[in-house]
This record gives structure tokens, C-alpha cells and sequence, in this order.
């Protein structure tokens, strides 16, 4: 069973801090990572999905960078604004087979103080 | 374009009562999931479909649980008897699916069930 585990739970900032935050899953049979931000009251909305070992990926003041062989992901925004906040979730998905089978972390909720 | 499109949006039952939820995927998606989301646990996956076919269903929690898919456009979950602990919001999700792409998932609205 593919375990997928996200820290912090939460984290409050001020507006104008840079953060980031950790997805650890299993290193075996790496596919795929995923990273989805949802808002309150929203469906996710995929962030990123990411397949290399050493990708980095980027939109905007956020991005990502991935190690398949250690098995984790770090999500980093920079100058947070309020409108940032938003739990931010990550999957990962397992090769094998023609499946599509993601597993979810229990996320990351950012609070961003004005 | 539309995107995944779930029904009810709220829904409150009482324990015993059978309750449906409906999924309608992106048009062309080949895969759809259905995801439990509760506070304890995150996003649980509960079965996921590709082509119509169930793969995986190890998620679904115990036998009053149920879901189909009759065609490409339309999925149920159902559960019957409901009870209080199946309060949760459950999502629906699809992506064009086949195993070869990366397999970004599109998440409809989700049902918010509430069993009292």
C-alpha cells in the first residue's frame, strides 16, 4: 500500500514570507507526483505532475522539485500572498500496470495573514 | 468547457436511508475515480473505473458501499443502509486515463453527505 505523507499539517505566514513544505512517499516503483492546490468550498486544481528525478517545475511564485530516489517533494512559494492560502495537497502513483491509481497525502493547509 | 459535473451538492439523510451520488466525467476522459474526504483521513480513494470497468474497488470501505459506471458519461456511488460515520465529502474525478499519460486528475465540485 503506497503511503504518501505531507508536513507540516499546517503553517501560518505573513504575507511576503517564502515557504515550503515536504511530500515523502514510497522511492520503489516510482510513476508520478502530483501536486494539487485546493481552496475552500473548491475542487483540487493540479498544480504540477512531475516524473523525473531532478525536475523542477515552476508557475509563477510557485514551483517544485522532485528525488525519486529518496522519495520526496518540496513545494516552495515565494512571497506568499493571502489569495495563496489553500491546502495544498500531494499524490503519488505507482508504476505498474495500466492504471491510474494516485494516492493522496493528507496535505498542507498555508494560512497566509495579510 | 464543462468540467466533471456531481450531484447533489449537499445532501442530507437520515441513518438507514439509501443514498446516490452522481458523476457526470469530462467528455473523452477515460478513467474516473471516486475519492472520500474526511478530516481524519484525507483523501481516501475509494474505486476508480477505466472504460467503463471497474479496476480497483479496495477502497470502498465495506458492502453497503457500491458504485457502477454504465456508460463513458455517467457513474453512481451508492450507499445503503447509510450511516452517520459515512458523513463526509465525496469527490468525483476523471482523466483521459489508458496508463500512458501522467494522469492529472480533473475534480468535479464534490457531494457533501451528511447522515444524521
Amino acid at each position: 500500500i503506497l503511503n504518501v505523507e505531507q508536513s507540516p499539517q499546517s503553517l501560518h505566514v505573513q504575507e511576503g514570507d517564502s515557504t515550503n513544505f515536504t511530500c515523502s512517499f514510497p522511492s520503489s516503483n516510482f510513476y508520478a507526483l502530483h501536486w494539487y492546490r485546493w481552496e475552500t468550498a473548491k475542487s483540487p486544481e493540479a498544480l504540477f505532475v512531475m516524473t523525473l528525478n531532478g525536475d523542477e517545475k515552476k508557475k509563477g511564485r510557485i514551483s517544485a522539485t522532485l528525488n525519486t530516489k529518496e522519495g520526496y517533494s518540496y513545494l516552495y512559494i515565494k512571497g506568499s500572498q493571502p489569495e495563496d492560502s489553500a491546502t495544498y495537497l500531494c499524490a503519488s502513483r505507482e508504476y505498474g500496470g495500466a492504471t491510474n491509481k494516485l494516492i493522496f497525502g493528507t496535505g498542507t493547509l498555508l494560512a497566509v495573514q495579510p | 468547457d464543462a468540467g466533471v459535473i456531481q450531484s447533489p451538492r449537499h445532501e442530507v439523510t437520515e441513518m438507514g436511508q439509501e443514498v446516490t451520488l452522481r458523476c457526470k466525467p469530462i467528455s473523452g476522459h477515460n478513467s474516473l475515480f471516486w475519492y472520500r474526504q474526511t478530516m481524519m483521513r484525507g483523501l481516501e480513494l475509494l474505486i476508480y473505473f477505466n472504460n467503463n470497468v471497474p479496476i480497483d474497488d479496495s477502497g470502498m470501505p465495506e458492502d453497503r458501499f457500491s458504485a457502477k459506471m454504465p456508460n463513458a458519461s455517467f457513474s453512481t456511488l451508492k450507499i445503503q443502509p447509510s450511516e452517520p460515520r459515512d458523513s463526509a465529502v465525496y469527490f468525483c474525478a476523471s482523466t483521459p486515463g489508458g496508463g500512458r499519460e501522467t494522469g492529472e486528475l480533473f475534480f468535479g465540485e464534490g457531494s457533501r453527505l451528511t447522515v444524521l
